[in-house]
């Protein structure tokens, strides 16, 4: 049985382009959300997709949005990268409403140049 | 502002010691306290979890103290190893099995020399 898998595992990118991270979740699970980790920090909560729709929101700005296909799987994107964009990107995926237990990927390590 | 705050930042014990992850919060509404562990180059990954309806839970040699009075829990490790070498994060949340969102405190990096 998969975990949550994540891609690319690193990337490189200069300030103002864009990038798009992706992830499939944990079989069986519909619910995908995505954290930002900076070097040293504890994760920050960007956003979560269920059914498709963004169901709830961090304190990020509109640069980072989001996807959910029907197959659960979701894509992060980034526009205008800023070097403070710099950090682990971590999926991670649960089941709405079951057992209290959210499963994380090994993460997107993105830098900005 | 941090809803989730943790300490100490780093921590070095003996193999066979205990060390003890402090973790504190204001946010009363928050009703599942879970730990997670993170090796380098890995996601965090679930150790144990507790509810604000009991004072104390143990999962094989690690154990988490709630004092819900305090707004404060902690974990603790026994007989710890070098395998515990990690970074150690508390979480909390509120309705999780609905909205799924977690607070994570800074972390705590963890040293068990052998």
């Amino acid at each position: 049985d998969a975990g949550v898998t994540q891609s690319p595992t690193h990337l490189i990118k200069t300030r103002g382009q864009q990038v798009t991270l992706r992830c499939s979740p944990k079989s069986g699970h519909d619910t995908v959300s995505w954290y930002q980790q900076a070097l040293g920090q504890g994760p920050q909560f960007i956003f979560q997709y269920y059914e498709e729709e963004e169901r709830q929101r961090g304190n990020f700005p509109d640069r980072f949005s989001g996807h959910q296909f029907p197959n659960y799987s979701s894509e992060l994107n980034v526009n205008a990268l800023l070097l403070g964009d710099s950090a682990l990107y971590l999926c991670a995926s649960s089941l709405q409403g079951a057992e209290e237990k959210l499963f994380f990927g090994s993460g997107t390590q993105l830098s900005v140049l | 502002q941090q809803q989730v705050k943790q300490s100490p930042q780093s921590l070095i014990v003996q193999k066979g010691g205990i060390p003890i992850i402090n973790c504190a919060y204001e946010n009363t509404a928050f009703d599942y306290f879970p730990w997670y562990q993170q090796f380098p180059g890995k996601g965090p990954a679930l150790l144990i979890a507790i509810r604000p309806d009991v004072s104390e839970k143990k999962e094989g040699r690690f154990t988490i103290s709630f004092n819900k009075s305090a707004k404060q829990f902690s974990l603790h490790i026994m007989d710890s190893q070098p395998g515990d070498s990690a970074t150690y994060f508390c979480a909390a949340s509120k309705e999780f099995s609905t909205l799924g969102r977690l607070y994570f405190g800074r972390g705590t990096q963890l040293t068990v020399w052998p």
